[in-house]
């Protein structure tokens, strides 16, 4: 069955560094989604992606935010300098059509020290 | 805006015990969906179910039913002889049908179940 796979599972960063993150969609899915859970907290929209612009972003998402489909199958985030704040469960999700059911990855534990 | 709210944020069971975990929506659409997503110890996201606001029939899938209720902006979720492997947060969501389809959480509901 297909999926949606993220990788690093972990990443540990220092304050002030850039990190990517990155998933593979499933691979006929179109449009795509990145969410951050902070520990404890509930799933926080980020940003969804379609046609190769951001279609519909959260206030979260501010300009220490990107997103990137750098080729056909890969799907990023970017987060230029990272903050204490920063340090979170990031998903990555993707659905065929907006109107299905979005599948989220295994997530990237990110944290920032 | 539209917003879930899971009132329980803790529930303990005994195994085989069933249990019903609360979920309320608001939204100012008239049409959406509601979800329902499993996050085992393990940490990924797992879907269970969507409904779309047109079907309000009750549906069953093994263990699991859930009770959609429109009049009372309710999407409740049943596990029936609960195992220690239900164990997880449970997450109820809701998206509008319009624009791209960003999916609200509520907070999760950790259940616990106890052998």
């Amino acid at each position: 069955e297909p999926e949606v796979t993220q990788t690093p599972s972990h990443q540990v960063t220092q304050m002030g560094q850039e990190v990517i993150l990155r998933c593979v969609p499933i691979s006929n899915h179109l449009y795509f989604y990145w969410y951050r859970q902070i520990l404890g907290q509930k799933v926080e929209f980020l940003v969804s992606f379609y046609n190769n612009e951001i279609s519909e972003k959260s206030e979260i998402f501010d300009d220490q935010f990107s997103v990137e489909r750098p080729d056909g199958s890969n799907f990023t985030l970017k987060i230029r300098s990272t903050k204490l704040e920063d340090s979170a469960m990031y998903f990555c999700a993707s659905s065929g059509d907006r109107q299905e059911t979005q599948y989220f990855g295994p997530g990237t534990r990110l944290l920032v020290l | 805006a539209q917003k879930v709210t899971q009132a329980q944020t803790e529930i303990s069971v005994v195994e085989k015990e069933d249990v019903t975990l609360d979920c309320v929506y608001e939204t100012r659409d008239t049409t959406y969906y509601l979800f329902w997503y499993k996050q085992p110890p393990s940490g990924e996201l797992v879907f269970l179910i969507r409904r779309n606001s047109f079907d309000e029939q009750n549906e069953i899938s093994g263990r699991y039913s859930w009770n959609f209720q429109k009049s009372t902006s309710s999407f409740n979720f049943t596990i029936t002889a609960s195992q220690v492997v239900d164990s997880a947060v449970y997450f109820c969501a809701l998206s509008e049908l319009g624009g791209y389809q960003k999916v609200t959480f509520g907070i999760g509901t950790k259940l616990q179940v106890i052998p």
